[in-house]
């Protein structure tokens, strides 16, 4: 199946910093990406969806201001947590998929600890 | 908003057991699907039963969809060690295409 690649897969940051996480997808053209979100014993709540050559699309609630998302490409999205705080310390996930009706495929996650 | 719930929240069964997981839904889908996490990993996608179906079966996995009930179930049959892994299902509506909506969860623990 196809692969969805999370980078770095871990990160820890003092506070105040911004940490960039990529989402890659490594054998299909993602057209569309999503971000998730989540704490730990929680679920995912989604926070944006991420389309290649437009603005993402943010969830209510979510700061489009601190998470800054880009999709420069068609198999690479980035999320920066810009200025972290110990609050964004949390599991971020990306699923991607070719579009249209096709398939949705997982990143194994990115975990963040702000200090 | 978080669309499903799910419940038992937690499930301690021993191998070879069946486990049984259901989830509820608040509006419309096109579908349903169901996705395994390990701790501290990503998601694996399990199985997806679109709206116009009832039941589908992959393997040891059994997804029913009730739609007038708005509710699904996932029963694990002959369940091992492996099985152990925190199961959401999530869902998709006819308005958002991607954009998943995941329940609580469930938390399955299987004793050797």
């Amino acid at each position: 199946g196809a692969v969805v690649s999370q980078h770095p897969s871990w990160v820890i940051c003092k506070s105040g910093t911004s940490v960039k996480i990529e989402c890659r997808s490594l054998d299909f053209q993602a057209t569309t990406m999503f971000w998730y979100r989540q704490f730990p014993k929680q679920s995912l709540m989604l926070m944006a969806t991420s389309n290649e050559g437009s603005k993402a699309t943010y969830e209510q609630g979510v700061e489009k201001d601190k998470f800054l998302i880009n999709h420069a490409s068609l198999t690479l999205s980035t999320l920066t947590v810009t200025s972290a705080h110990p609050e964004d310390s949390s599991f971020y996930i990306c699923s991607a998929s070719s579009g249209g009706l096709g398939e949705l495929f997982f990143g194994e996650g990115s975990r963040l600890t702000v200090l | 908003s978080q669309q499903g719930e799910e419940d038992p929240q937690a499930l301690s069964i021993q191998e070879g057991e069946n486990a049984t997981m259901n989830c509820s839904y608040k509006t419309s889908i096109n579908n349903l699907q169901w996705y395994r996490q390990n701790s501290g990993r990503g998601l694996v996608h399990l199985i997806l039963i679109r709206s116009n179906e009832r039941e589908k079966h992959s393997g040891r996995l059994r997804v029913t969809l009730d739609t007038s009930k708005k509710s699904s179930s996932l029963l694990i049959t002959a369940s091992r060690a492996a099985d152990t892994a925190s199961y959401f299902c999530a869902t998709e509506t006819t308005d958002s295409w991607g954009k998943l909506q995941f329940g609580a969860g469930t938390q399955v623990v299987v004793t050797p």
